[in-house]
Order: C-alpha cells, then structure tokens, then sequence
C-alpha cells in the first residue's frame, strides 16, 4: 500500500531552534500534502494544505512565519517550525493525497514527529 | 461543539467482543473515514466511504448518509486492535480537507 514517509519521528532540542520535518510519499506522487498538530487526547487540527508548487494554505489562527511549509516535489514537503519556544512542542503528522484522478482517494499518512522544547 | 462527534471516549473490552464505535456528524460530507492511530502516534486509514458498508478482515464500517451516522464494528477483537479509532469527514468541494472526532481509545483485553 502506499506510504509515507516522516522524518525526524522524535525532536529534543533547545528554546530558540527552528527544526525541520519532512513528509515524503515514497510510492506515490502526491499533489496535496497536509500538515496536522495533535496535542494530548485531542483530534488533529489542520494546520496548513500544502500543494506542489504553491504556496501552502495556512488555517486560521495558524502563523504562517513561524510555520514555514515547502512543497517543492510530487513527493516531498517540509514544515519548519522557526525559532521553536516550549508552547511549540506538540506531535505533528503529515497526510498525503495522491495526484490521481480519482476525487476520492484517501490520505495517506505519516508516522508522525514529537516535537520537545526545553 | 465539535462537527464529528464519536462515542464511546473509551472503551475497554474482553478478548473475543463485538466492538462498535459511532461516529456523528453535522455537516454534509462527500466521504467519511476511519482511521486507527497506534501508541506510536502513526496513523492507517481503515476505511474511506460515502454510503453502505465495506468490509476488510475482521472490521467493518457502515454509513448512512440520511441520518448522518457511522459505524465501526470488530468482530472477534484481539489485544492487537487496541488503538484510537479516528472518524474523519471529508466535505463537499476540491479542498480535500478532513474534519476530525477527537477519538476512541479501545483496549481490548487478554
């Protein structure tokens, strides 16, 4: 089946730090990558829909300076996270859809990063 | 209040039970999914419908589409399907974004 790939699964680093996460779709191309922030024994919210070749679509509420989404491939995106502060630390997960005709393909997920500032 | 409400939060069960889960929702969808979200934080879609049932293995999921209501059901539950169980709805439009419950939280027991 397809999978997606997302690195690093676990972060640990110091107030201040901008950290990387990357979401790749490894058998598929993927038109539409999304980017989701889980806290404890909540749902996933949707934080940014990254197309392409685009700019990505933050949701409100969302800062779009220090959430920094990169699309650049059918097959990668990446979110920084700048200048990380404690309030920051969270799990974050990536889906992808794939770029086929069918409206109705599911998303396909990643295995998600935790992300822990001290 | 959340637009896809799922119950139970919770629920513990014996090796061998019929497990099922309900999801509701508010909105007008195009599609509903389930997914199951391991200790681990990793996240498999089950199911992707937009009316009737579907089946794989032991799971099963159904949906109507009038009264706005789904269901997941697993049949001779194992220790191995403890997981959270998420519903996800998927409204109308290009936009493909999903809209989800907060969750089940299934252990099935020894």
């Amino acid at each position: 089946g397809a999978v997606v790939s997302q690195h690093p699964s676990w972060v640990i680093c110091k107030s201040g730090t901008s950290v990387k996460i990357e979401c790749r779709s490894l058998d598929f191309q993927a038109t539409t990558m999304f980017w989701y922030r889980q806290f404890p024994k909540q749902s996933l919210m949707l934080m940014a829909t990254s197309n392409e070749g685009s700019k990505a679509t933050y949701e409100q509420g969302v800062e779009k300076d220090k959430f920094l989404i990169n699309h650049a491939s059918l097959t990668l995106s990446t979110l920084t996270v700048t200048s990380a502060h404690p309030e920051d630390s969270s799990f974050y997960i990536c889906s992808a859809r794939p770029r086929l005709p069918d409206s109705n393909q599911p998303q396909h997920f990643g295995d998600g990063t935790r992300l822990s500032i001290l | 209040k959340n637009e896809v409400e799922q119950s139970p939060q919770n629920l513990t069960a014996q090796e061998g039970e019929f497990i099922t889960i309900n999801c509701s929702y508010s909105v007008g969808i195009s599609a509903l999914h389930w997914l199951q979200q391991h200790p681990g934080g990793g996240i498999v879609s089950l199911f992707m419908l937009s009316s009737g049932k579907k089946k794989h293995g032991r799971l099963i999921a159904t949906i109507n589409i009038q009264e706005k209501h789904s269901s997941l059901h697993i049949t001779a539950s194992h220790p191995r399907d403890s997981a959270v169980y998420i519903c996800a709805v998927k409204s109308g439009g290009s936009n493909y974004k999903l809209t989800f419950g907060k969750g089940t939280l299934l252990t099935v027991n020894p």
